[in-house]
């Protein structure tokens, strides 16, 4: 069974300081990993995926398949990335990509 | 850019009554998932639409039914509700066919709150 863990319910941070939020997966296969954000009253969306390698508003985050990690990371938080923060994991590409989530952390960052 | 649309956003029923949410995806998306979001839970799959046709079905209790119209737009029909089934249900949608590593990316909407009493 597929399944996402997200250890941590709340992250609280002030302004400036490094962000980790982790998350730890098992899948029996190569599954893709992503992190999907959702700021207050807005809807889910993607931040960011594994096999893009992006870094999308300073946030990266690395698939390593030996620890079955995928941690989101940010050097410097800012106040506008207070918002909550999913890991969620499908199998590879395809009409059968349904997402299994993590429970989810509210990250707050102070001023 | 159009993204998808639920309706409606909110939602109140008595026990045993039934209820139906809707879902337009964005336009040429193929692709339609279903997700149920408990009270502090994560969003769990319920059921997914490929070109009209159910591609996958997650923990969907047998008083739900869903498919997908000739428009790709999605309905999800809930009957005999119960308490337990209070929930953001969110629908998202992606292109599947158009082929690439970004191909499928989900796209979501924004929910539909449905409360029963």
């Amino acid at each position: 069974a597929q399944r996402v863990t997200q250890p941590e319910k709340l992250l609280s941070v002030f302004k400036g300081a490094p962000v980790e939020l982790k998350c730890n997966y098992s899948y029996s296969g190569s599954p893709e990993l992503f992190w999907y954000v959702q700021y207050s009253r807005q809807r889910l969306q993607l931040l960011l995926r594994h096999i893009s390698r992006e870094s999308i508003k300073g946030f990266t985050a690395d698939l390593n398949k030996g620890e079955t990690s995928f941690h989101l990371k940010k050097p410097f938080a800012q106040e506008e990335d207070s918002a909550m923060y999913y890991c969620a994991l499908s199998g590879p590409p395809g009409a059968n990509s349904k997402l299994t989530f993590g429970k989810g952390i509210t990250l707050s960052v102070r001023p | 850019a159009a993204g998808v649309i639920q309706s409606p956003r909110h939602l109140i029923k008595e026990k045993r009554e039934t209820a139906t949410l809707k879902c337009y995806p964005i336009p040429r998306h193929d692709t339609v998932y279903w997700y149920q979001q408990g009270p502090g839970q994560d969003p769990q799959f319920l059921i997914s639409f490929y070109e009209k046709m159910q591609s996958d079905k997650g923990s969907i209790p047998d008083r739900f039914s869903a498919q997908q119209f000739s428009d790709y737009h999605s309905e999800l029909n809930m009957s005999s509700l119960e308490l337990g089934d209070s929930a953001l249900y969110f629908c998202a949608s992606s292109l599947v066919s158009g082929g690439g590593a970004s191909s499928d990316e989900q796209f979501f909407g924004p929910g539909t709150r449905l409360t029963v009493l």
